[in-house]
């Protein structure tokens, strides 16, 4: 069966520290990975998407970057944290081809101060 | 791009039927209406998906009329446990990620 993990669960950097969030999945091949945002009482913002190894699409322009090193790995990075980056980080996987049906992963929660 | 409106909140008790209507008016020909439920600190659940007529699994029944312009997701004998956040997502589940939109979903609370 599928899995997928995420890591850290729980995170507090200061403002203008650097960030990367790594999320992982096991049991499939070539996933779609997406990372969704989260602001606390809101609904899920879609940052990044990838339909293969080094394809990434951006779905909000902001100072986040995402990579796709292997196949079922997808990082989440920034040089330089905000306040207003904080919320509850999302990742998710779907079979190619499928874009609706995802797995979210257990999510990690993000406080920058 | 296919907006969809839903209550921003319900209330039932244990063993009844609930019914969360979304409303997507733009719905385009090939967009598929998709149902997520999310528990506190928790990522979203995949919970049902469909195109027209109805659809049935073992968590939930989808209702869709002819029209296509709402749809309406059914929990039979909810629980105390059935306490989240639903989103209602309508796009073409096969062209691209890109206008996926999670809005704010139904909050629904489930009373003894």
């Amino acid at each position: 069966s599928q899995t997928i993990h995420q890591w850290p669960a729980t995170l507090v950097q200061p403002v203008g520290s650097p960030l990367s969030l790594e999320c992982t999945v096991e049991g499939t091949s070539n996933p779609n990975l997406y990372w969704y945002r989260q602001a606390a009482g809101r609904g899920l913002q879609l940052l990044f998407y990838s339909v293969g190894i080094g394809q990434i699409s951006s779905e909000v322009p902001q100072n986040l970057s995402a990579s796709r090193p292997q196949d079922r790995q997808f990082i989440l990075s920034s040089k330089k944290l905000l306040l207003s980056d904080s919320g509850f980080y999302l990742c998710a996987w779907s079979v190619p081809g499928r874009f609706y049906e995802q797995y979210f992963g257990p999510g990690t929660r993000l406080t920058v101060t | 791009l296919a907006k969809t409106t839903q209550p921003i909140s319900m209330d039932s008790y244990e063993g009844q039927e609930v019914n969360i209507t979304c409303s997507h008016n733009n719905i385009a020909t090939n967009d598929y209406i998709t149902w997520y439920q999310q528990f506190p600190s928790q990522g979203p659940r995949f919970i049902i998906q469909g195109y027209k007529t109805k659809v049935t699994n073992e968590v939930a029944s989808l209702f869709i009329p002819a029209d296509r312009k709402s749809s309406t997701l059914s929990l039979p004998r909810v629980s105390l446990s059935d306490t989240a956040v639903y989103y209602c997502l309508v796009g073409d589940r096969y062209s691209s990620a890109s206008k996926i939109i999670f809005g704010s979903g139904t909050r629904l609370s489930i009373r003894p």
